[in-house]
């Protein structure tokens, strides 16, 4: 059992639909973290909020928003992605983060996305 | 910048072996280095982290790494390994300077065999 909840485990879409991924955590974390995961391959950094303030994009298509509703929820909106955006994506969460001093994440089991 | 290599792709090793996963890291400032399994079809779990202190580090389900600055190195460990380890293992890296953002090693797949 995780500590940090994705929802949903799979999800299948056309290229012109719009879903959302969900991530929940009830650890008190300040940090939330969605990465992409293609197989055989490490996470990718997407997105970091902190205190519920967008801190990094690391160039990320405008294909994939981001929403960070409140301390424990961060949602990923999709809306026209492209096949090769099919991959696992990660929710992760941690301490919050300061200057000088890096926690461990702890990651969700990922919602696995197939883009038809 | 901070960047990890994980020396070995594929460990293939016999129940009950010794197993050791090599990990160098790059950084120009003090670093915190963490190790990470990833069991099919699940997310990513915490093994053991670096922060300060004490250079040996010992994890969950028996692991332990050792932080080597000399060398840039921070390799995991396990005396005896179980068919239930086999996964991929990544090892990561952050830093003061980067707050937020781990740097993660292309992963190692160990495989247990009986």
């Amino acid at each position: 059992d995780t500590e940090v909840t994705q929802t949903p485990k799979h999800l299948v879409m056309g290229m012109t639909n719009k879903k959302s991924l969900k991530c929940e955590q009830h650890m008190g974390h300040r940090a939330m973290y969605w990465y992409k995961q293609k197989a055989k391959k490490p996470p990718e950094l997407m997105f970091v909020y902190s205190y519920e303030k967008l801190s990094i994009n690391e160039s990320v298509p405008s294909r994939f928003s981001p929403e960070c509703p409140n301390s424990s929820l961060l949602n990923l909106h999709l809306h026209a992605l492209q096949p090769e955006d099919s991959a696992l994506y990660l929710c992760a969460s941690s301490q919050a983060i300061l200057q000088g001093n890096n926690q461990p994440q702890h990651f969700g089991d990922g919602t696995r996305l197939s883009i038809l | 910048a901070q960047s990890v290599t994980q020396l070995d792709s594929q460990v293939p090793v016999f129940e009950e072996a010794p197993v050791e996963l090599r990990c160098n890291y790059s950084s120009s400032v003090s670093v915190y280095l963490f190790w990470y399994v990833q069991y099919p079809n699940q997310g990513l779990q915490l093994l053991l982290k670096y922060l300060s202190g004490s250079t040996l580090v010992k994890g969950i389900n028996g692991f332990e790494a050792e932080f080597n600055k000399s060398q840039t190195s921070f390799h995991l460990r396990k005396p005896s390994v179980h068919i239930s380890d086999t996964a991929e293992y990544f090892c990561a890296v952050s830093s003061g300077a980067n707050a937020g953002k781990s740097t993660f090693g292309d992963g190692t797949t160990l495989t247990v065999k009986p």
